[in-house]
């Protein structure tokens, strides 16, 4: 079954610090691949997508992801996060191509103390 | 403004009544997606709708559990006969209608079910 892991649950970092949110998922053909963000008592925003092309994604707000085929991975990264920062972060797939359902990993609760 | 709409927000409802939740997507959008988010777990897909079709749902539970989306009006998510597992977030996504295959799903806030 198609399925989407991110690593950690929950992450703590200081302002300024480095993001790297790890996400594997398991999809063996052409995979589309997304990053949400779901600010407290949000909906859902599109951070960043990719269906292909430049395997380095540029996304909102400073954040980009890379995808990496070999590893069947779509780590998200920023090199200096804030305060403003602080949220729960979902990964998703597709099969690409297709309009379906997407895979989602069971989150990343990250919370940026100043 | 989140541009996909649902109510209402929370719901709270007995073990055995019935629960509808409601969704109107983004202007111009004619896929809607329904998604449950049990607690401490990721967003699971159950069902992919189009206009007055049922595209996909494997993701719905065999019983109790009916959608659909009509020709005017929002999609409606309809659970009957609820039970304590139904208690979760169900969050509708919609995409545009259009020729190109590769469209991000676009989210509304969610409605927050509790069943007592």
């Amino acid at each position: 079954a198609q399925s989407v892991s991110q690593h950690n649950h929950h992450v703590i970092l200081s302002e300024a610090a480095s993001l790297e949110l790890g996400c594997n998922y398991s999809y063996g053909g052409t995979v589309n691949l997304f990053w949400y963000v779901q600010y407290p008592g949000q909906h859902l925003q599109l951070l960043l997508k990719y269906f292909s092309g430049d395997p380095l994604v540029k996304g909102i707000k400073g954040f980009e992801a890379e995808f990496i085929k070999s590893k069947f991975s779509f780590n998200l990264r920023k090199p200096s996060v804030q305060w403003s920062d602080t949220a729960e972060y979902f990964c998703a797939a597709k099969e690409g191509g297709g309009a379906d359902g997407l895979t989602f990993g069971k989150g990343t609760h990250l919370i940026i103390q100043p | 403004n989140a541009g996909v709409m649902q109510n209402p927000r929370h719901l709270v409802r007995r073990r055995g009544q019935e629960a509808r939740l409601r969704c109107s997507p983004m202007k111009g959008h004619s896929h809607v997606y329904w998604y449950r988010q049990l607690p401490e777990e990721g967003l699971k897909f159950m069902v992919y709708l189009q206009k007055e079709n049922i595209i996909d749902e494997s993701g719905m539970p065999k019983e109790r559990f009916s959608a659909e989306f009509p020709k005017e009006g929002p999609s409606i998510l309809r659970i009957q006969q609820v039970v304590r597992g139904d208690s979760a977030a169900y969050f509708c996504a919609s995409s545009p209608r259009t020729l190109r295959r590769n469209q991000p799903q676009h989210f509304g806030d969610g409605t927050r079910l509790s069943i007592l």
